[in-house]
């Protein structure tokens, strides 16, 4: 499987950030998987902002729950990302990534995107 | 919900590595760990404590106890250096801080 972010490296502040995951190599609408996005913050760690089913159900991580919204497109093999009302401190590496179905205690992301830089800047 | 690594961790080449990870009742968790080389993705090298996914060595290995998750590295070699993060559930994912492997 390969997965790859694309969107604008650039957003101005209070806009919103969008970005898509196009997947290859396995079928989006399996039903096997839970399609994932994760941010890189800078000389920080690691946030998880939520998944997406291929049903379209989504589960958002609480601490971006008002602000963040995930789409999927089985035709087209592809799930997004919008993140509104964006700051400084939203600039990351965002990884599309994919992990196995199951409870979410058990969750973990097997298969990553190579990521995109956005940064948020006027 | 926190976990919390080490910011750094030194080895000998061929020597052992332990990478240590606390959160409350970490333990029943099922803790995974990526690793992560400079510019590049992460990359998972431990799932459910201890699994390892295809094409990882079995010189990487997981437990738990407690509060505490670790991950051994047996036999580091020069391409092991990395940062590792630990990662679990406690009503979203949440990542540890991460831990700098060097391999010296």
């Amino acid at each position: 499987v390969q997965l790859q972010e694309s969107g604008p490296g650039l957003v101005r502040p209070s806009q919103t950030l969008s970005l898509i995951c196009t997947v290859s190599g396995d079928p989006i609408s399996s039903g096997a998987h839970y399609w994932n996005w994760i941010r890189h913050l800078p000389g920080r760690g690691l946030e998880w902002l939520g998944h997406i089913y291929y049903s379209g159900t989504t589960f958002y991580n609480p601490a971006f729950r008002s602000r963040v919204t995930f789409s999927i497109d089985t035709s087209a093999s592809h799930f997004s990302l919008s993140l509104e009302s964006v700051t400084a401190a939203d600039t990351a590496i965002y990884y599309c990534a994919r992990g196995p179905t199951g409870p979410n205690f058990r969750l973990s992301f097997h298969d990553w995107g190579r990521g995109t830089l956005v940064t948020v800047s006027s | 919900y926190e976990l919390t690594q080490p910011p750094s961790v030194s080895v000998s080449p061929g020597q052992t590595a332990s990478i240590v990870c606390s959160g409350d009742e970490l333990a029943g968790k099922f803790v995974s760990w990526y690793q992560q080389r400079p510019g590049q993705s992460p990359l998972l090298v431990l799932y459910e404590d201890n699994k390892r996914p295809s094409g990882i060595p079995d010189r990487f290995s997981g437990s738990a106890s407690g509060n505490t998750a670790t991950l051994t590295i047996r036999a580091t070699q020069a391409m092991d250096e990395a940062d590792y993060y630990c990662q679990a559930w406690d009503f979203s994912a949440v990542f540890g801080g991460g831990t700098k492997l060097t391999v010296l």
